[in-house]
């Protein structure tokens, strides 16, 4: 049971266009979603995040969209530039379900072409 | 200092050897993690440590075995690995225990062992 979907795995983008990436979920509980950027060899690192108390939260060139009645979520990166190529995961977490762990998306490979 | 470092970096044993994969932080936090992570599939938690102690075992087989020294490093013994487990190990910390995750909280990883079993 995949409670966090990122559907698309792979997106490829012209430098200094707009990347979209994409994420669902299932269950209603979760209240904080993450993204992480992970580059091959390397950890997960910490890119941006969003409450749901908030519909958008805005960093530098990264910008998060939470669709609570979708259950949807979303990161744009404007402009995008090729040190952005990486997998990004979408993760969730929720304060009132029994853990609170991070539940983590399949991943969205993003190449930017120079 | 902002990171969590792991050793070692890559790690390749028999199915009968005994290893041991290492993480260190020194940012105070009072939560440590290990996840596995296969190709092309995303991180999965298998155990999180909070004030040093077990707090979360996500049904991990016993051959993994997590252990706490102290509120800087964690490590993870492993004994009789099959082929299957090979993947990355990944070590994380958070400031906060996950009860309190939801609350703006973030995990800060390593950057993995990639454990081949053969």
């Amino acid at each position: 049971d995949q409670q966090v979907k990122q559907n698309s795995p792979s997106l490829s983008v012209q430098e200094g266009r707009i990347s979209i990436l994409n994420c669902d979920y299932t269950n209603s509980m979760f209240d904080y979603f993450l993204w992480y950027k992970k580059y091959p060899a390397e950890g997960p690192t910490f890119l941006i995040s969003i409450s749901s108390i908030k519909d958008k939260n805005e960093d530098g060139r990264f910008t998060v969209f939470l669709n609570k009645s979708a259950k949807h979520l979303s990161l744009h990166i404007v402009p995008s530039q090729p040190g952005d190529s990486a997998v990004y995961f979408c993760a969730a977490s929720g304060r009132s379900s029994n853990t609170g762990k991070l539940i983590f998306g399949q991943g969205t490979t993003l190449q930017v072409k120079p | 200092d902002t990171e969590v470092t792991q050793t070692p970096k890559h790690l390749v044993m028999g199915m009968t050897n005994k290893k041991s994969l290492k993480c260190e932080q020194h940012m105070g936090h009072r939560a440590m993690y290990w996840y596995k992570q296969k190709a092309k599939k995303p991180p999965e938690l298998m155990f999180v440590y909070s004030y040093e102690k077990l707090s979360i075992n996500e049904s991990v087989p016993s051959r993994f075995s997590p252990e706490c020294p102290n509120s800087s490093l964690l490590n993870l013994h492993l004994h009789a690995l099959q082929p299957e487990d090979s993947a990355l190990y990944l070590c994380a910390s958070s400031q906060r225990t996950p009860q309190g995750i939801g609350t703006n909280e973030k995990l800060f990883f390593g950057s993995g062992t990639q454990l081949s079993v053969l």
